[in-house]
């Protein structure tokens, strides 16, 4: 069974572009979770998406968002990228989103904005 | 808010054993995790509490006390392959899962 796409895994880009985040959860499971991680901050939760619904959100900007398609991939857009936006993003596929659930990780992609 | 605290680092020499703290003050709770962080790599699922007491999974043991907000990871017979962040993880009223910033385990020879 596969695990938890993520892609790119690297990307470098300029402070004020765009840019968007793939990830293609497990097969089967319907809730994917989006992290920011970050050294000094740790694993900052972004945004849950449970059958193309966006069920939770954190306290991020506007300039954060995403999108599940009903295949239950997901993407999450930063837009006007600031320096402060480097940082690994990873994703997280559960089979639903009930509380025992266990989520799975991807690998994540690497950011830097320069 | 959330807040959930665990120590930042450890050192602890391979075969002995190391207990990982996490403090946790959230809305609503609906169950705890840990997970292993190698470097430069996903975070992998170790153990859930939802009931207070101790769950045991061969090396690894997880403990809960919910009116205390409070967690503990145990790990026995340390090996080196053990260095890696342990992460606490908590699932609030809303199933959010909010991570604490990770306790760095070093094993040493």
């Amino acid at each position: 069974k596969a695990g938890v796409t993520q892609t790119p895994r690297y990307l470098i880009k300029t402070r004020g572009q765009q840019v968007t985040l793939s990830c293609s959860p497990i097969s089967g499971h319907r809730s994917v979770s989006w992290y920011q991680q970050t050294p000094g901050q740790g694993l900052q939760f972004l945004f849950e998406y449970f059958s193309e619904t966006q069920r939770n959100k954190g306290n991020f900007p506007g300039r954060f968002s995403g999108r599940q398609f009903s295949n239950s991939r997901s993407e999450m857009n930063v837009s006007t990228l600031e320096l402060g936006d480097s940082a690994l993003y990873l994703c997280a596929s559960s089979l639903d989103s009930g509380p025992n659930t266990e989520a799975f990780f991807g690998q994540g992609t690497r950011l830097t904005v320069v | 808010g959330q807040n959930i605290d665990q120590p930042t680092e450890m050192t602890a020499t391979e075969g002995a054993i190391v207990q990982i703290n996490c403090t946790y003050q959230t809305s609503g709770f609906n169950g705890l995790f840990w997970y292993q962080q190698h470097a430069g790599e996903a975070p992998t699922f170790l153990s859930y509490n939802v009931l207070d007491g101790l769950e045991e999974k061969g090396r690894f043991s997880s403990f809960l006390s919910r009116s205390k907000g409070y967690s503990y990871l145990l790990l026995k017979e340390l090996q080196m392959k053990d260095s890696a962040s342990y992460l606490c993880a908590v699932r609030d009223g809303n199933n959010r899962l909010a991570f604490g910033k990770g306790n760095q385990v070093v094993v040493i020879p």
